[in-house]
C-alpha cells in the first residue's frame, strides 16, 4: 500500500530564513506529487504538483519542490519564508486509480517575525 | 462560484446517534471525495465517487455512508456515530477522475462524538 512520509512535525523558523520540507513515499511505480497547504481557519489548497517532465515544480507564492526518484522523495523549499506562511503543510501521493490522494501526516510550520 | 460548501461547520453527537454531513459544489466537477483529518494522521480518504451514481470505498470506509444521486451533492452518512468519529471531516472535488487533476477542498466539518 501506498505510504507517505512527512518527517517534520513542527518546523519553527524566523523571517527570511530557508526553509526545506521533507517527504518521501513509498510506491514502486508512476506517481503523481502534490502539496498542500492549510492556512489557519482556510481550507486546504494546492500549492504545486508533479506529474512528469521537468523534476523541480514551481508552485504559488514562490515555493518549489524536487521530485527525487532515487529517493523517493519530494521535498518542499522556499528561499525565504513569510511570517504569511505559517501554515500546515501536507505532501500527498495519487499512485492508483482515480483521483484518490494519500496524504501525510503534515508539517506544521510557524515563522516567527 | 462558492466552491465547495460544507454544512455544518460543527456539530456535537452523542454515541448512537445518525446525522447527514451535507457537501456541494457547483463547479460541475465529476469526481468528490470525503477525508477525515485526525491529530498525527493527515486525511484519510473514506469514500469517493467518480459521477452520479458511482461510489466506492477508500482507506476507512467502516461506519460511512454514501450516496451520488446529482453531480453537485455528495452527502456523508453516519448511521450510528461512535467516539472514535471524533475528526473533522473535508469533503473534496476535482473536474474529473484523472489523477492529474488539482483536488479542490471544503471548509470542513468538525464532529464531536460525545
Amino acid at each position: 500500500a501506498q505510504s507517505v512520509s512527512q518527517h517534520n512535525h513542527h518546523v519553527i523558523l524566523s523571517e527570511a530564513a530557508s526553509l526545506e520540507l521533507g517527504c518521501n513515499y513509498s510506491y514502486g511505480g508512476t506517481v503523481n506529487l502534490f502539496w498542500y497547504v492549510q492556512y489557519p481557519g482556510q481550507h486546504l489548497q494546492l500549492l504545486l504538483k508533479y506529474f512528469s517532465g521537468d523534476p523541480l515544480v514551481k508552485g504559488i507564492k514562490g515555493f518549489e519542490a524536487e521530485f527525487i526518484k532515487s529517493k523517493f522523495s519530494f521535498n518542499l523549499r522556499k528561499p525565504s519564508v513569510q511570517w504569511s506562511d505559517t501554515a500546515e503543510y501536507f505532501c500527498a501521493v495519487n499512485a492508483g486509480g482515480a483521483n484518490n490522494l494519500f496524504f501525510g501526516t503534515g508539517t506544521r510550520l510557524t515563522v516567527i517575525p | 462560484n462558492a466552491g465547495v460548501t460544507q454544512t455544518p461547520k460543527f456539530q456535537v453527537l452523542k454515541t448512537g446517534q445518525s446525522m447527514t454531513l451535507q457537501c456541494a459544489q457547483d463547479m460541475n466537477h465529476e469526481y468528490m471525495s470525503w477525508y477525515r483529518q485526525d491529530p498525527g494522521m493527515g486525511l484519510r480518504l473514506i469514500h469517493y465517487s467518480v459521477g452520479a451514481g458511482i461510489t466506492d470505498q477508500g482507506e476507512v470506509p467502516n461506519g460511512y455512508n454514501v450516496s451520488r444521486s446529482t453531480t453537485e451533492d455528495f452527502p456523508l452518512r453516519l448511521l450510528s456515530a461512535a467516539p472514535s468519529q471524533t475528526s473533522v471531516y473535508f469533503c473534496a472535488s476535482s473536474y474529473s477522475k484523472g489523477r492529474m487533476e488539482t483536488q479542490y477542498f471544503g471548509p470542513g466539518t468538525r464532529l464531536l462524538v460525545l
